[in-house]
């Protein structure tokens, strides 16, 4: 089945520390994405990528860092330069021509 | 500029009807509606791209006006399965990229 996969669903940082979040797609979009979410708000863009080996900072990259190595890749880290990084992450595709997004099921990262 | 959704949240009983509202201060490209359940990924609803549009069936619908800076979302006779978070994303010419609105929560009681 064709569809985008985040991993982990669950993901705790300490104080000081690198995460990474997964995300993969087989829907041979070009374009993915990253948002975040916060309770009760909507999508605020981190980054997003149109085409391998680039990519454009969304309206909150601070902290944040991304790789588009391939196609169905689109990795993002969250540095320790994030203070704030407990939020609902979301990655999504989509075709470049149409940008109908479709969403993986998001990883939760909170802080320990 | 993020666009503004009204009303931020409306309960409902099972049957009612609802209209949600998404409006920009640009003209749009196009205007993209999602629906989020609790602690799930969006799902994406419909998109519009024409002044003027008119799109989806008689249970869930949706319109973009012609100065294309308004969309609306109606929800008919609902149903328990309607609850959830609505967002629309919105897209100006040129851009790749969507703005989402801050969501309308709707919630249906039997």
């Amino acid at each position: 089945d064709g569809g985008i996969t985040q991993s982990p669903k669950y993901l705790f940082r300490k104080e000081g520390q690198n995460v990474t979040l997964s995300c993969e797609q087989n829907l041979n979009h070009d374009a993915m994405y990253w948002y975040r979410q916060d309770p009760g708000q909507g999508l605020r863009l981190i980054y997003y990528s149109q085409i391998v080996n680039d990519f454009q900072k969304g309206d909150i990259a601070e902290g944040y860092s991304v790789s588009r190595e391939k196609k169905e890749s689109f990795p993002l880290t969250v540095t320790s330069a994030q203070k704030n990084p407990t939020a609902f992450y979301l990655c999504a595709s989509s075709t470049v021509a149409k940008n109908i997004q479709y969403f993986g099921a998001g990883t939760r990262l909170s802080v320990l | 500029q993020q666009p503004v959704q009204s009303p931020q949240a409306v309960i409902l009983r099972e049957g009612e009807d609802a209209v949600i509202n998404c409006s920009s201060s640009k003209a749009l490209y196009s205007v993209h509606w999602y629906r989020q359940k609790h602690g799930e990924a969006p799902v994406f609803l419909m998109i519009l791209l024409k002044g003027g549009e008119q799109k989806g069936h008689e249970k869930i619908s949706a319109s973009f006006n012609e100065k294309k800076q308004q969309s609306s979302l109606y929800l008919t006779a609902s149903q328990l399965s309607y609850s959830g978070t609505y967002f629309c994303g919105t897209a100006i010419q040129g851009a790749q990229k969507l703005v989402f609105g801050q969501g309308t929560r709707l919630t249906i009681n039997p």
